[in-house]
């Protein structure tokens, strides 16, 4: 099945400044990347995803970029603001498969 | 994007009983999905809840341990069977959205304690 290794498991940025959360996937078969957000005592909230037919995609201060061949891809937040302190978790949609596999988090934290 | 209710929100339940939860969708969408969320841990799908046939576990999820119904296209329950401490999470019900856009958008969770 689909493995997801995400790193790094903490970042602590300047406000202001950019944050990168880079993640990898197993199954060169994936085809749906999606990263979400999770305040605390909340549910996930999907901030922005890219498809395997799209090398990058951005929305306003978010852009996500995907690299099939070395099978990754990667957040980037530029600009960071205080409500951007979260955690965010990428995932993954292994060919043949229905349902996301995930990483195991970032807690980025924006410092004042 | 199709709005989750998730019953009940939490609660605190006593080792070897069991718990259902319940998943209500505002719209017919194909796709549902049950996930654990272990406190300060990431998501693992339990198992896809398959509308008129059984659901699809994931490896390490069986069937006894996490009786999953789906009677229609909008509700499906996730019971937590005999119920130990190591059980004690946060039960998150999940759908893919219907049209162009897709995505996954998830319920507001339950968070089960059991002692």
């Amino acid at each position: 099945g689909e493995n997801v290794e995400q790193h790094p498991s903490t970042l602590s940025v300047q406000e202001g400044d950019s944050a990168v959360i880079k993640c990898t996937y197993s199954d060169s078969a994936s085809n749906y990347f999606p990263w979400y957000k999770q305040e605390l005592g909340k549910r996930p909230q999907l901030i922005i995803d890219i498809r395997s037919n799209v090398g990058e995609k951005k929305d306003q201060r978010i852009a996500v970029t995907l690299n099939k061949t070395a099978k990754h891809f990667s957040l980037h937040i530029t600009e960071t603001q205080p409500e951007d302190s979260a955690v965010y978790f990428c995932a993954a949609r292994g060919g043949g498969a229905d349902g996301l596999t995930f990483g195991k988090g970032t807690h980025l934290i924006i410092q004042p | 994007s199709a709005v989750i209710s998730q019953k009940p929100s939490r609660d605190i339940c006593q080792r070897g009983t069991s718990l259902t939860i319940q998943c209500q969708v505002d719209s017919q969408v194909t796709m549902m999905f049950w996930y654990r969320q272990q406190p300060g841990q990431s998501l693992t799908l339990i198992a896809t809840a398959n509308q008129g046939s059984e659901a699809t576990y994931e490896s390490g999820f069986v069937i006894d341990k996490f009786p999953i119904s789906r009677p229609n296209l909008t509700f499906s329950t996730l019971t937590v069977s005999n119920m130990s401490p190591e059980d004690s999470s946060i039960y998150l019900c999940s759908v893919e959205e219907v049209g162009g856009a897709g995505g996954y958008t998830f319920g507001s969770g339950t968070r089960l304690t059991v002692v």
